[in-house]
């Protein structure tokens, strides 16, 4: 069981272009989450979905957009990349979205240039 | 706003104890996680306290406090795999986790 799958793992991409950061999970979880993570500062979750066909705003949702057409998947993407969009990010699930704790993916590092 | 506190950095030595601290002010509570993070790995789940007092789970055991809005993580037998980043997490009254910047416990031998 793989458990939650990001990709890529880095990638360096120049400002401008549109970037989508892959995230897959293999235990039929309800809720996932996108987190970004920056040096100082806590996860900052970006947009979640509570169940697949809805998503909500997180704390920093702007220049970000999620879709959640089936249970396993949660693309995250970046219409058009920034330089302040350089971070790690963070898929993560669990079972409902009011129960048990969050399980993360590996993460994924993106430098925008 | 919402806010949770924790000190930056510990460092401690191997075999000792050490508890990291975290205060939090948050629009609800619905519960406090402790997760650890390895330097460039993913957060990995520690714990969970929904109501006050400790739980324990092997070396590591975690303390609640909702009135004083206060929990630590209390680290026994210090082994040098234990140097990490320690997250504190609450859960607010959406379920949604608001995240301390995290604790770097560097164990020295």
């Amino acid at each position: 069981i793989a458990g939650i799958t990001q990709a890529p793992t880095s990638q360096i991409l120049a400002a401008g272009r549109r970037m989508t950061l892959r995230c897959t999970q293999d235990m039929r979880h309800n809720a996932m989450y996108w987190y970004r993570q920056d040096l100082g500062l806590g996860l900052r979750l970006i947009h979640y979905s509570n169940t697949a066909g809805t998503t909500g705003k997180g704390e920093v949702p702007d220049g970000y957009s999620v879709s959640r057409a089936n249970t396993d998947d949660f693309p995250l993407t970046l219409a058009s990349a920034v330089p302040s969009q350089t971070s790690v990010y963070f898929c993560a699930s669990r079972t409902s979205p009011d129960t048990g704790e969050l399980f993360f993916g590996e993460g994924s590092r993106l430098t925008v240039l | 706003g919402q806010n949770i506190d924790q000190p930056t950095e510990m460092t401690a030595t191997e075999g000792a104890i050490v508890q990291i601290n975290c205060t939090y002010q948050t629009s609800g509570f619905n519960g406090l996680f402790w997760y650890q993070q390895h330097a460039g790995e993913a957060p990995t789940f520690l714990s969970y306290n929904v109501l006050d007092g400790l739980e324990e789970k092997g070396r590591f055991s975690s303390f609640l406090s909702r009135s004083k809005g206060y929990s630590y993580l209390l680290l026994k037998e210090l082994q040098m795999k234990d140097s990490a980043s320690y997250l504190c997490a609450v859960q607010d009254s959406n379920y949604q986790l608001i995240w301390g910047a995290g604790t770097k416990l560097i164990i020295k031998p």
